[in-house]
Parts: C-alpha cells; structure tokens; sequence
C-alpha cells in the first residue's frame, strides 16, 4: 500500500523559475512532514521540515506548504538554481520515528 | 547532528554470495535504519535495528535473507545473503534524532550483483 504519493515524477525549470512539486498522503496519524534533496552518489538530506500545526514554513528559497484537511503538502522552490538539480523526496514520519519516503521528483534547472 | 560512515561505499559481487555493509555514527543511537534504493527509486525501509534486541523487519524482508547486528549503541551491519541480480541496489543506513525527528544517511553502498 502506496502510503505517500508524489508529483511530478519529474520537473524541468528555468534558471530563477519556481520548482513546485506534491505530495499526499493517507494516514492522519503522520505528524512530521520533510522533504529531503538528494544528489547523485549521495545520502538524503533533510531540505526542510513541517509540522502539522502550521500551513507554511519557509527556509531562504524553500517553502512548504502543508494542507492537513486535503493531507496535501507541496514544496516550493523559489528563483531555482542549477545547483538545486537533485532527486527530492517528500517523507512521513509517524511511530517509531520510521520515515515512508514519497516516490521522488528528479529536478533538472535550465540555464 | 550525525555523523555517519558506510563501507564498503560500492562492491561488485558474484550470484550466490553474501555481502556485510557496515554503518558507523559518530554519536549513540538507539536506533539505526536500513533502506534499500533501487536504481531511480524511492527508499524503502528494511528493518531497523535495535541495541541489545533483535531487528524489526518490514513487510516483504526476512532476516534470513538481510541479517542484521546491533552489537553497541554506535555500530550496526546488514548483510545481504546469497545474492541474486534482482538484490542491486544502493543500501543505506540512517539515524533520527529523536528531539528533531531529523534523519541522517550514510553515503550509501552501491551493490552490483552479476
């Protein structure tokens, strides 16, 4: 049982475009929702992070923004950069501080 | 934070064989992860490992095919047994701070099976 999924499976952005990928989950019983970047040869890091009492958490050019009606969130990337070309994950952490990872977005920005 | 060292970071192995992964945190943990990502794939979790009990394993892994040790509060290895094509994948071991809920990776071990 699919637990989280995420859109797009892809994303193709222009250099200071906005990068904006989804993802929704179906267990309300999460209550920690990051997002972690992934480059190749590399582990995942943690990007940013929401928890369920707020809508909004924004770090510099990163945004999530968490719906907990729709079990909805989505993570904006503001004037994205060709550094910022990686896999990101969306994840939820419920008991046992166990992380269930979305299915990725690999981003690619465009000079 | 957590600081955490995998080795080997990449081996080739022949069918049949068994390969151990070993995961090392600069810090106690009381519990260590082991996903599994398959080329261009998502993580999956394969059990997670506690100190001084036996390994929690998730739907569809068995301990006999992915043994696991937990022998202190900062080392942990997974050994992945009579290997098949189908067992390439990257493994990976992870940490949660338990104040943040942030988790850590090791870089990954890149397993080829041929």
């Amino acid at each position: 049982q699919q637990q989280v999924k995420q859109s797009p499976q892809s994303l193709i952005v222009q250099k200071g475009g906005i990068s904006i990928i989804n993802c929704a989950y179906e267990n309300t019983a999460f209550d920690y929702f990051p997002w972690y970047q992934q480059f190749p040869g590399k582990g995942p890091a943690l990007l940013i992070a929401i928890r369920p009492d707020v809508s909004e958490k924004k770090e510099g050019r990163f945004t999530i923004s968490f719906n907990k009606s729709a079990k909805q969130f989505s993570l904006h990337i503001m004037d994205s950069q060709p550094g910022d070309s990686a896999t990101y994950f969306c994840a939820v952490t419920g008991t046992a501080s166990k992380l269930t990872f979305g299915t990725g977005t690999r981003l690619q920005v465009t000079l | 934070s957590a600081v955490i060292s995998q080795k080997p970071s990449r081996d080739i192995c022949q069918r049949g064989t068994s390969l151990t992964i070993q995961c090392q945190v600069d810090s106690q943990v009381t519990m260590m992860f082991w996903y599994r990502q398959q080329p261009g794939q998502s993580l999956t979790l394969i059990a997670t490992a506690n100190q001084g009990s036996e390994a929690t394993y998730e739907s569809g892994f068995v301990i006999d095919k992915f043994p696991i040790s937990r022998p202190n509060l900062t080392f942990s290895t997974l050994t992945v047994s009579n290997m098949s094509p189908e067992d390439s994948s990257i493994y990976l071991c992870s940490v949660v701070s338990p104040l943040s809920l942030r988790a850590f990776f090791g870089q990954g071990t890149r397993l080829t099976v041929v």
